[in-house]
């Protein structure tokens, strides 16, 4: 299975911030990668997929970068909505796993 | 618009069974692989098994492998996980969730979600 290292665990940010999260794979994945957001008591929200492709209805502050082993998700200003727990998902072979996932807090 | 309603979560004792079961609408159900994805309480999100949009593949992880078994009724635009040999760690809110090609046995993200059903599995 492919393990996915996902850091940090949690962050501690202020409104405007610039924020990074970073996923490692295991082994190479290609682009085969996406990110999720989750709010207390709700369903994912897909925000990127194909590692840098932005979701449909998504905020242009949310990007992704990355291929092979090494991905990133960066808000480039965090806004009070986008407080939450992050996750990254690989897709390249079965079982797709996620990240342990990162909280976002204030 | 996309909707997922998942049903069939309760509170069951260890080694009884449960059937789950996903109602999809908004989207042409049976051009689509769809998934089981479960949460445990105050943890992170775990995979549990995928099922392709003409039943040809399916695919469970190995922590459910044996006990689990993952179905669709494409007529009723459905999907089911019946849950045999339940176990504590088995408790968690299981999702619903829509792969995103059609028609295709490819390994994908996932585009929609439900927003879950409760197993707790506890004597």
């Amino acid at each position: 299975d492919i393990q996915m290292t996902q850091s940090p665990s949690s962050l501690s940010a202020s409104v405007g911030d610039r924020v990074t999260i970073t996923c490692r794979a295991s082994q190479g994945i290609r682009n085969d990668l996406g990110w999720y957001q989750q709010k207390p008591g709700k369903a994912p929200k897909r925000l990127i997929y194909s590692a840098s492709s932005l979701q449909s209805g998504v905020p242009s502050r949310f990007s992704g970068s990355g291929s092979g082993t090494e991905f990133t998700l960066t808000i480039s200003s965090l806004q009070p909505e986008d407080f939450a727990t992050y996750y990254c998902l690989q897709h390249n072979s079965y079982p797709q796993t996620f990240g342990g996932g990162t909280k976002v807090e204030i | 618009e996309v909707q997922l309603v998942e049903s069939g979560g309760d509170l069951v004792q260890p080694g009884r069974s449960l059937r789950l079961s996903c109602a999809a609408s908004g989207f042409t159900f049976d051009d689509y692989a769809m998934h089981w994805v479960r949460q445990a309480p105050g943890k992170g999100l775990e995979w549990v098994s995928g099922i392709s949009w003409n039943s040809g593949s399916i695919v469970y992880a190995d922590s459910v492998k044996g006990r689990f078994t993952i179905s669709r009724d494409n007529a009723k635009n459905s999907l089911y996980l019946q849950m045999n040999s339940l176990r504590a760690e088995d408790t968690a809110l299981y999702y619903c969730a829509k792969g995103t090609v059609p028609r295709s046995y490819t390994v994908t993200t996932f585009d929609y979600w439900g927003q879950g059903t409760l197993v707790t599995v506890s004597s």
